[in-house]
């Protein structure tokens, strides 16, 4: 059964651009969210998704953006760089049980994103 | 805010000692805990999941205990090995959103 999925794995932007990261979740998985890990300030939530809608979200500017399609995958988007935006982006999926808001956390590799 | 804390942030073992990691959360009514490890530069991979009516759960060399009312879960790691060393770190659902430690750094000299 294949994990989560994230593309690219590497990438480097200058500040001003944009940039955009795919996530495939785990098969049967409908629920993707996605977090910046930084050494300064560990894991942060950014958003979830599920069933195409956003049910939560971090405090984060307007530029962070996300989506998630009909077939489970999700994409984030960061607008207008800025050097502090580089960080390792982890996205995961998880099978809510019935009933439940949540289940277990599966999470990709990450995109890596060094902004110059 | 749940705020979520691990102490140590680093630890140094010997292979084969026996090794507790700790997890404190400050608001109790969460819904899950879940344990991670990370290796360096890669994503997580689940270790152990607790749902809140649950007091602990079991996998291998781990075991995680959890007390709601304290806050408080633990992660004891038997017998040790280098394959060990990662950073090793919680999360709990409060709210809907999953609240993550700052992880604890394990060393396991072989």
């Amino acid at each position: 059964k294949a994990g989560v999925t994230q593309t690219p794995r590497y990438l480097i932007k200058t500040r001003g651009q944009q940039v955009t990261l795919s996530c495939s979740p785990i098969s049967g998985h409908r629920s993707v969210s996605w977090y910046q890990q930084t050494p300064g300030q560990g894991l942060q939530f950014l958003f979830e998704y599920f069933s195409e809608t956003q049910r939560n979200k971090g405090n984060f500017p307007g530029r962070f953006s996300g989506r998630q399609f009909s077939n489970s995958r999700s994409e984030m988007n960061v607008s207008t760089l800025e050097l502090g935006d580089s960080a390792l982006y982890l996205c995961a999926s998880s099978r809510p049980q019935l009933g439940a808001y949540t289940g277990e956390l599966f999470f990709g590799e990450g995109s890596r994103l060094t902004v110059l | 805010k749940q705020e979520v804390t691990q102490i140590p942030a680093a630890l140094s073992v010997p292979e084969g000692e026996n090794l507790v990691l700790n997890c404190s959360f400050t608001d109790s009514a969460i819904y899950n805990l879940q344990w991670f490890r990370q290796d360096p530069g890669k994503g997580l991979t689940s270790l152990l999941l607790i749902q809140s009516s649950q007091r602990e759960q079991t996998s291998g060399r781990l075991n995680a205990s959890l007390d709601k009312s304290s806050g408080r879960s633990t992660l004891y790691i038997a017998a040790s090995q280098p394959g060990d060393s990662a950073t090793y770190l919680c999360a709990v659902v409060t709210g809907n959103q999953f609240y993550f430690g700052t992880g604890t750094s394990l060393t396991v000299i072989p």
